[in-house]
């Protein structure tokens, strides 16, 4: 199983909302990452979990909350978002020592209206 | 701040031509250099990476070729075919703190084939 699966796909919210982004992997990979990805943009890191702990915090707003309850899991908790975070949000994990060969999973498309 | 240039922003080759995209760095702690490859509403997916003591490496139909020196890598795609459309990251992997290593990207290239 070479797979990072997000839920959902799709995801429309207002700006009081509150939602939550869920990732999955299952290679025993100890890295996991959120990225944000804007049209015709590269990904944007925002967060690192290195052994289910938070090692990268790339400067994100704090209505921007991550878990990783487990070295399966990764959530990233949204509340009172902006237009401007309408993107595409991608999970991807790694192993520890092979930290460039990371697996990206299909994102959820974000729309905060 | 770390930084990866990539060239062209956007490259249209014929079926069966060679696409070459280009890619420069400047930190030379980075220690690794993926490729991905990205379709229309999908993740990011590793298509090819090399180390920096390896001038070239091979799989299929996709070459990098790595010049240390310059702080240089290139992608080289031979018989380029209409499914390869999409937009290519180079990318940079580097250590950055607190045990934990960090993609940078490219800007990307977005890449058309026609038939």
């Amino acid at each position: 199983d070479t797979e990072v699966t997000q839920t959902p796909k799709h995801l429309v919210m207002g700006m009081t909302n509150k939602k939550s982004l869920k990732c999955e992997q299952h290679m025993g990979h100890r890295a996991m990452y959120w990225y944000k990805q804007k049209a015709k943009k590269p990904p944007e890191l925002m967060f690192v979990y290195s052994y289910e702990k938070l090692s990268i915090n790339e400067s994100v707003p704090s209505r921007f909350s991550p878990e990783c309850p487990n070295s399966s899991l990764l959530n990233l908790h949204l509340h009172a978002l902006q237009p401007e975070d309408s993107a595409l949000y991608l999970c991807a994990s790694s192993q520890i020592a092979d930290r460039a060969r990371a697996f990206f999973g299909q994102g959820t498309r974000l729309t905060v209206v | 701040q770390q930084q990866v240039k990539q060239s062209p922003q956007s490259l249209i080759v014929q079926k069966g031509g060679i696409s070459i995209i280009n890619c420069a760095y400047e930190n030379t702690a980075f220690d690794y250099f993926p490729w991905y490859q990205q379709f229309p509403g999908k993740g990011p997916a590793l298509l090819i990476a090399i180390r920096p003591d390896v001038s070239e490496k091979k799989e299929g139909r996709f070459t990098i070729s790595f010049n240390k020196s310059a702080k240089q890598f290139s992608l080289h795609i031979m018989d380029s075919q209409p499914g390869d459309s999409a937009t290519y990251f180079c990318a940079a992997s580097g250590y950055s703190g607190a045990g934990s290593y960090q993609l940078t990207f490219g800007k990307g290239t977005k890449l058309s084939v026609i038939p």
